[in-house]
């Protein structure tokens, strides 16, 4: 299975900020992972598809990038309903693999 | 609009199975691979296998192998997921989700979860 490692578990940071979360994988995954949102009591939410790509409907202060084994997400502008768990998935290989998660806080 | 709704909470005791249930409406319930993810409190997402309904084709996760079953009832575009003997590893909310139809995969919709309890 592809493993994939996500960085930091946790971040804290206040309105405003410009936040990056860290994705790798165990190995060359393309451009195949996605990056999603969940926010407590509530099924995760898919913001970015094919590394880079916005899903309708989401704000633009969210990005990614990357390719093959490292991986990006950004908010460029931090703003309180972004709080929440962020998570990335490969789509490479069955199993379809999840990075343990970012839980992101308000400073 | 397209929805997924999942069955109601189950509390089962160690060696059984739970059997959870996933109805499709608002879209062709054929033209779209669905997906079962778990999620154990405070935990990450997992992934346990998926089902092609418009033939019944399905893919597990190594691990949950010989205990997950994922079938479909095409008459009532409802996706099933049994998972037998269970753990108190296997106290988890599970979901699930449909992929997305076009070139990309990723899951465009979720159902809204249910959590198992395994306990004594």
């Amino acid at each position: 299975d592809i493993q994939m490692t996500q960085s930091p578990s946790s971040l804290s940071a206040s309105v405003g900020d410009r936040v990056t979360i860290t994705c790798r994988a165990s190995q060359d995954i393309s451009n195949f992972l996605n990056w999603y949102q969940q926010k407590p009591g509530k099924a995760p939410k898919v913001l970015i598809y094919d590394a880079s790509n916005l899903e309708t409907g989401v704000p633009s202060r969210f990005s990614g990038s990357g390719s093959g084994t490292h991986f990006t997400f950004t908010i460029s502008s931090l703003q309180p309903e972004d709080i929440a768990t962020y998570f990335c998935q490969q789509f490479h290989d069955l199993p379809y693999t999840f990075g343990q998660g970012t839980k992101l806080e308000i400073k | 609009q397209v929805q997924l709704v999942q069955s109601g909470a189950e509390v089962k005791k160690p060696g059984a199975s739970v059997k959870v249930s996933c109805k499709a409406s608002g879209y062709m319930f054929t033209s779209y691979y669905m997906h079962w993810v778990r999620q154990a409190p405070g935990q990450g997402l997992e992934w346990l296998g998926m089902i092609i309904p418009s033939g019944g084709s399905t893919n597990y996760a190594q691990q949950f192998q010989g205990r997950v079953t994922v079938t479909r009832d095409t008459s009532t575009s409802i996706v099933y997921m049994e998972l037998s003997r269970l753990q108190s590893e296997d106290t988890a909310v599970y979901y699930c989700a449909r992929e997305w139809g076009g070139a990309q995969v990723y899951f465009d919709h979720w159902g809204q979860g249910t959590l198992v309890t395994v306990s004594s």
